[in-house]
């Protein structure tokens, strides 16, 4: 089985931009996708296809991919983007299981 | 614009089964996958398991031999049920459904989820 790691916290400042990245093997064969978590919120997801955003995510959030690190970055982030990020794959076993990472809490200064 | 509705108990004792239920509203569910994914207090999210609307699933080895998804087409409903619970399993329940295409991971999204429910084992 594959796994997908992520910086546990990240901090930006207010109007700057930022990063998130996710490390997997898994990454090298399979497309990400980004979810958002507020407190007391489902997630919500605004990148798939490793840099495709669905309608109504702000376009400030960008995704990339690049060898096995898929990123999400934020430009300009605001303090409504204040959550937890987490990424999501497919297992590199090839059997359609799914797998997230541990997940980033973004801290907005 | 579909929306997803969990329901089940909130409470469940150790060693006892959890049985969900997860009603798609605002769209068909013979399409997608349609998934459970949970998510422990403090913790990250896990993936469940899927089930496909013609039957077909896949679960978390780690879970496999505790998880059964199921799907009632006339209802618009998919089910999960999780046996032999214990302290572990307490966790906020989210159903989800995931548009994705089985042999082309470009399109894996869950791209609608439930508001979730949560769920307590203890005595």
């Amino acid at each position: 089985s594959s796994e997908l790691t992520q910086d546990p916290a990240v901090s930006v400042a207010l109007g700057q931009t930022v990063s998130i990245t996710c490390q997997g093997d898994s990454l090298r064969s399979y497309y990400a996708s980004w979810y958002q978590q507020k407190p007391g919120q489902a997630p919500v997801l605004v990148i798939y296809g490793n840099d495709n955003r669905p309608s109504g995510i702000p376009d400030r959030f960008s995704g990339s991919s690049s060898g096995n690190i898929a990123s999400l970055t934020i430009t300009g982030a605001q303090a409504a983007d204040e959550a937890d990020y987490y990424c999501n794959s497919r297992d590199s076993d090839g059997k359609h299981l799914k797998i997230f990472g541990g997940g980033t809490k973004l801290t907005v200064l | 614009q579909a929306q997803l509705q969990e329901s089940g108990p909130g409470l469940v004792k150790p060693s006892e089964t959890l049985s969900l239920t997860c009603t798609v509203s605002g769209g068909t569910i013979s399409s997608y996958y349609w998934t459970w994914i949970r998510q422990s207090p403090g913790k990250g999210l896990e993936w469940i398991g899927y089930i496909y609307f013609s039957g077909s699933t896949n679960y978390n080895p780690s879970l496999k031999s505790r998880v059964t998804i199921s799907v009632d087409t006339s209802k618009n409903q998919f089910f999960l049920r999780l046996s032999s619970l214990t302290a572990a399993d307490t966790a906020m329940y989210y159903c989800a459904r995931d548009r994705g295409e089985y042999y082309d991971s470009r399109g894996d999204a869950f791209d609608t989820w439930g508001p979730g429910t949560m769920v307590t084992v203890s005595s």
